[in-house]
């Protein structure tokens, strides 16, 4: 596709759940990363992608949140045990090099 | 660690009016600044970028300089139209890699009036 797709666009749950992401980046980019954007934390970088190796993961508030990228291409963003403070909109990006792009987002709600 | 702080918002013009939104940063080193925008009902999308001091970013009307004395990446416009209303972030990347995480500001919204 022209761009980063992310799926489901909306996804609610009960508190305890476990829940998936999927993010189809750009093809052929290198690079990918999982943000989520909160009221009350902004944006925050979650993990970080380069092929299927994940460098940086030092955004992931707990062992609860996993994430898997195959292939180079699609990647999965797993949080088991969903808590109420996990709702937010969950943002995909990918780039092979300087310009993140961004997909539309998931937005998690933890009921 | 790196950080970034906007103007808080939000902020409310008229068309035509002039325009200022205050990034600061701090970081190690020589970052890469960015502004995104995030248009009502859309996703974020790149609007600027310098990638080294005095540089100046533009596009769309919009503009930043890339002041390191200051550690500055201040967002203007001469003449904001209602269609510019959306949420700005300014963020920055570590300096020396193409790659690697952005860090933003807490975002400013704007809305301009007719």
């Amino acid at each position: 596709g022209a761009g980063v797709s992310q799926s489901p666009s909306n996804k609610v749950t009960e508190k305890g759940k476990d829940v998936e992401l999927r993010c189809d980046p750009i093809s052929g980019h290198t690079a990918l990363y999982w943000y989520r954007q909160s009221l009350g934390q902004g944006l925050e970088f979650l993990i970080y992608f380069q092929g299927n190796s994940a460098p940086d993961k030092s955004g992931l508030p707990s062992d609860r949140f996993s994430a898997e990228r195959t292939g180079g291409s699609v990647s999965t963003l797993t949080i088991q045990r969903t808590q109420q403070e996990d709702s937010a909109v969950y943002l995909c990006a990918s780039s092979s090099d300087n310009e993140q792009f961004f997909g539309p987002g998931t937005r998690l709600t933890v009921l | 660690g790196n950080s970034v702080t906007q103007m808080e918002g939000p902020v409310t013009l008229s068309e035509e009016a002039f325009l200022t939104i205050n990034c600061t940063y701090t970081a190690t080193g020589y970052p890469s600044l960015f502004w995104y925008v995030q248009y009502p009902g859309e996703g974020l999308q790149l609007l600027l970028k310098a990638t080294k001091a005095d540089d100046k970013g533009s596009n769309k009307g919009f503009e930043a300089t890339y002041r390191k004395e200051t550690t500055s990446f201040h967002l203007e416009k001469g003449s904001v139209q209602v269609s510019d209303s959306a949420v700005y972030f300014c963020a920055l990347r570590a300096g020396g890699t193409s790659y690697g995480k952005l860090t933003f500001g807490q975002g400013t919204i704007l809305t301009v009036h007719p």
